[in-house]
């Protein structure tokens, strides 16, 4: 059990699917993020959300819309992917403090056909 | 900017042989630095972390040592084991503002009977 659940764990979808990713935390946390992580690259942070608002965005297509309802749920609304998307999708949570660590979920597998 | 830099693997060792997987820093500030593992098919889990100079963080066998005059954070392990196989990360999380962790590309270890 780490606290942080996605669902998804495998996602299969088409380049004109539209769907999206889901992440729920227990942890009482107040900042979110989307990874990516893709074969032989390195991990990607690709949003953060603290207290909801949207605090980084590292320059990801607008084909990825992130929505971070409340602090306990953040979803990856996914449209129009392309295959080189395809990935394991990672949410972690952590607190809003600077210099603590961030709990993982165990992914999405993410096949885009 | 910060940034992590992790030896490239793979690292194939045989059961009981001594581990070093090193890893360096670049950041602003006083960062915490962690040490994250990935099984195969899973997130990533919190294996050891340390929050200032010269603090050493230890879990399951496994050690490192918060160095700030050589900006490193090598993991070591004296007696690696087949269950030790998996992917291991360094990160940091910078020491101001909102919380961010920033990844070393990962370092995979095979550990053979």
């Amino acid at each position: 059990e780490t606290g942080v659940t996605q669902t998804p764990r495998h996602l299969v979808m088409g380049m004109t699917n539209k769907k999206s990713l889901k992440c729920e935390q227990h942890l009482g946390h107040n900042a979110m993020y989307w990874y990516k992580q893709s074969a032989k690259k390195p991990l990607e942070l690709m949003f953060v959300y603290n207290f909801k608002e949207q605090t980084e965005n590292n320059s990801v297509p607008s084909r990825f819309s992130p929505e971070c309802p409340n602090s306990s749920h953040l979803f990856l609304h996914l449209h129009t992917l392309q295959p080189e998307d395809s990935a394991l999708y990672l949410c972690a949570s952590s607190p809003e403090e600077p210099n603590t660590e961030a709990f993982f979920g165990q992914g999405t597998r993410l096949t885009v056909v | 900017g910060n940034s992590v830099t992790q030896m490239e693997g793979p690292v194939t060792l045989s059961e009981e042989a001594f581990l070093t997987i090193n890893c360096t820093y670049t950041a602003t500030g006083y960062p915490s630095l962690f040490w994250y593992v990935q099984y195969p098919g899973e997130g990533l889990q919190l294996l050891l972390k340390a929050t200032k100079a010269d603090d050493k963080g230890s879990n399951k066998g496994f050690e490192a040592t918060y160095r700030k005059e050589t900006t490193s954070f090598h993991l070591e392990k004296g007696s690696v084991q087949v269950s030790d196989s998996a992917v291991y990360f360094c990160a940091l999380s910078n020491s101001g503002g909102y919380n961010k962790l920033i990844f070393g590309a990962g370092t995979r270890l095979a550990v053979h009977p």
